[in-house]
């Protein structure tokens, strides 16, 4: 199975920061790669496809970037409903693999 | 409006076996590919398992494989997990995730894939 890691585990960032996050996988998987944000007590919500891809309705601050085995998350000016966890998700093959996810709290 | 409603989660002792079911409701539930995600108490999440469409092609996490077994009724438009000689570790909120194509302008699939619909979870507890 292909292993997916990211980092930071997690950070603390304050209103306006730009923020990004990290993943990797173990081998490559083109653009196959989705990122979730989850809130507590929620269920993950989509952010961005296909590496890079925003899901339509989620606000332009987000963005997707990489290809291969290096992506990135950025949030361009967190606002306060971004303090959340994020994963990465391939799903070039099954089975697909999470990140372990990286918290973005508050500073 | 696309629903996704999980149930059939509750305290099962190790060894035992438990049923899941996802009810879809507005999107034409055949058409698509159908995920089961969990996550664990305090934990990250897990793909465990998905089916296509049709039901004829399966896939398992190797945690579960062996123990789980997906299936689908297209015309009750209905998901399940067959979950069978469950461990501790199996305890978490099991999610239902509906996994959708992009298609371009024309129409035509991009084979852009993603987890567009989620249900709200349901908690299997395994605890003697």
């Amino acid at each position: 199975a292909i292993q997916m890691t990211q980092s930071p585990s997690s950070l603390s960032a304050s209103v306006g920061d730009r923020v990004t996050i990290t993943c990797r996988a173990s081998q490559g998987i083109r653009s196959d790669l989705g990122w979730y944000q989850q809130k507590p007590g929620r269920p993950p919500k989509l952010l961005i496809f296909a590496a890079s891809s925003l899901q339509t309705g989620v606000p332009s601050r987000f963005s997707g970037s990489g290809s291969g085995t290096h992506f990135t998350l950025t949030i361009s000016s967190l606002q306060p409903e971004d303090f959340a966890t994020y994963y990465c998700l391939q799903d070039y093959n099954y089975p697909f693999t999470f990140g372990p996810g990286t918290k973005v709290d508050i500073k | 409006e696309e629903q996704l409603l999980e149930s059939g989660g509750t305290l099962a002792q190790p060894g035992g076996s438990l049923r899941l079911s996802c009810a879809g409701s507005g999107f034409t539930f055949r058409n698509y590919d159908m995920s089961w995600v969990r996550q664990a108490p305090g934990k990250g999440l897990e793909w465990v398992s998905a089916i296509s469409g049709s039901g004829g092609r399966t896939h398992y996490a190797d945690s579960v494989k062996g123990r789980f077994t997906i299936s689908r009724d297209n015309p009750e438009n209905t998901l399940y997990l067959q979950m069978n000689n469950l461990r501790v570790e199996d305890t978490a909120v099991y999610y239902c995730a509906k996994r959708e194509n992009q298609y371009d302008s024309r129409g035509y699939p991009t084979e852009k894939w993603y987890f567009d619909l989620w249900g709200r979870g349901t908690l299997v507890s395994v605890s003697s």
